[in-house]
């Protein structure tokens, strides 16, 4: 049972332009959502949080909105660089749960020049 | 910054072999984690530890084992290695709730 979704394996994008990621849960008592960044033979690295009180948190390029209602989550680069280029993977976790992070299948994002 | 050192980069194994994946964090957390990666999968949880000598099963234990003797070790351990656990292994170690994890550059094994 995937607790957390994202549907699209992979997306592409123009140099300049909005990539948007999107991301779904099922899970309600999820209280804290992040998204990971992940280049190929690395570990993920974090990129931006929301906790479950916010609907928008915004760090740089990046900004992460959170729809409770829809259980939807997006990551919105703007504007996409080339660098940009990774595996992007959501992640959720319920305090019930002891912050055990489960993730999703992951997006890969080029952005291309 | 917390790091998260994994022993080997790349490891190839014969079937049938018994594997050892280190893992070691300088940092005090309590919490760590191993995953494994697979293309279309994302990130699967193989086990986890919240204190030294304990340790929970995650989402896809079977085949594998753990062991956390010391608070800044925890080791994953495939007994008998088969060609369905070729993959990137990636541990983690957390702050808890509310905190990320902060992973290790992984380990990509392949059994053969």
């Amino acid at each position: 049972d995937q607790q957390v979704k994202q549907n699209s394996p992979s997306l592409s994008v123009q140099e300049g332009r909005i990539s948007i990621l999107n991301c779904d849960y099922t899970n309600s008592m999820f209280d804290y959502f992040l998204w990971y960044k992940k280049y190929p033979a690395e570990g993920p690295t974090f990129l931006i949080s929301i906790s479950s009180i916010k609907d928008k948190n915004e760090d740089g390029r990046f900004t992460v909105f959170l729809n409770k209602s829809a259980k939807h989550l997006s990551l919105h680069i703007v504007p996409s660089q080339p660098g940009d280029s990774a595996v992007y993977f959501c992640a959720a976790s319920a305090e019930n749960q002891g912050g055990k992070l489960i993730f999703g299948q992951g997006t890969e994002l080029s952005v291309k020049p | 910054d917390v790091k998260v050192t994994q022993s080997s980069r790349y490891l190839v194994k014969r079937t049938g072999e018994k594997v050892f994946l280190e893992c070691v964090q300088d940092m005090d957390h309590e919490n760590m984690f191993w995953y494994r990666q697979d293309p279309g999968l994302g990130l699967r949880l193989i086990y986890f530890s919240y204190d030294v000598k304990m340790k929970e099963k995650g989402d896809i234990p079977e085949g594998y084992s753990v062991s956390r003797e010391k608070k800044e070790r925890f080791s994953l351990i495939l007994e008998s290695a088969s060609t369905n656990q070729t993959s990137m292994y990636l541990c983690a170690t957390g702050g808890g709730q509310g905190y990320g994890y902060t992973f290790g550059s992984g380990t990509r094994l392949t059994v053969v």
